[in-house]
């Protein structure tokens, strides 16, 4: 079972920031939050990646709270390819441990 | 640099053959992953490899389905005498480290019809 919780759907304006959350309370200390999305029919891309500190590169910034219990992925000016599942992942930082998808966050961009 | 490739793109069969499917890593990566998707549902982990060794194929079926990853060429996803319920987009993705230690890159997908 996926090891975070995220809500099923979301709509977000063109043009407006996107916020997308993820509870994962029972995060352990060497486990890594990533963010993926899969556009239709596509196979999944990487978004970023955090452990305990915020995070921006030039897609998106990621945004952890101070216990880690739960993040929040922002994309700063959604358009509309960004219309998109999106999936929060927690995965140790060590060898052999598998890759786990829940069901994603469905994000619907409107013009 | 290229990134991961998978063929066929999409693959149609006859209840009872055999499905291969390719993935060939990015560049310098020697881990492979193999996702399933069936339709409308999220991606489920099948098998984790690297060169010539499976590492974990918890998510794999135990019969029919199978894969490797030679020393040389890309990884194979075989699948013996589909049926329809095989039916599904298959996604390969490779990473630089093992699994959770670096960012996984996928392909884009081969569909599988089983008709």
């Amino acid at each position: 079972d996926a090891k975070t919780t995220q809500p099923t759907s979301m709509d977000c304006a063109e043009g407006r920031a996107a916020n997308l959350p993820c509870n994962h309370s029972t995060i352990s200390g060497n486990e890594y939050v990533y963010w993926y999305r899969q556009i239709h029919s596509q196979g999944p891309q990487y978004i970023i990646h955090g452990l305990k500190n915020n995070e921006t590169n030039e897609m998106a910034s990621l945004i952890i709270t101070e216990d880690r219990k739960s993040s929040t992925l922002i994309l700063p000016h959604a358009t509309l390819r960004d219309t998109a599942v999106y999936y929060c992942i927690v995965s140790r930082k060590t060898s052999y441990d598998k890759v786990i998808f829940g069901p994603g966050t469905s994000l619907s961009v409107i013009p | 640099n290229a990134g991961v490739m998978q063929n066929p793109r999409h693959l149609v069969r006859r209840r009872g053959q055999e499905a291969r499917l390719r993935c060939s890593p990015m560049k310098g990566h020697s881990h492979v992953y193999w996702y399933r998707q069936l339709p409308e549902e999220g991606l489920k982990f099948m098998v984790y490899l690297q060169k010539e060794n499976i590492i974990d194929e918890s998510g794999m079926p135990k019969e029919r389905f199978s894969a490797e990853f030679p020393k040389e060429g890309p990884s194979i996803l075989r699948i013996q005498q589909v049926v329809r319920g095989d039916s599904a987009a298959y996604f390969c993705a490779s990473s630089l480290e093992g699994a959770g230690t670096d960012t996984q890159y996928f392909g884009p997908g081969t569909r599988l019809t089983v008709l």
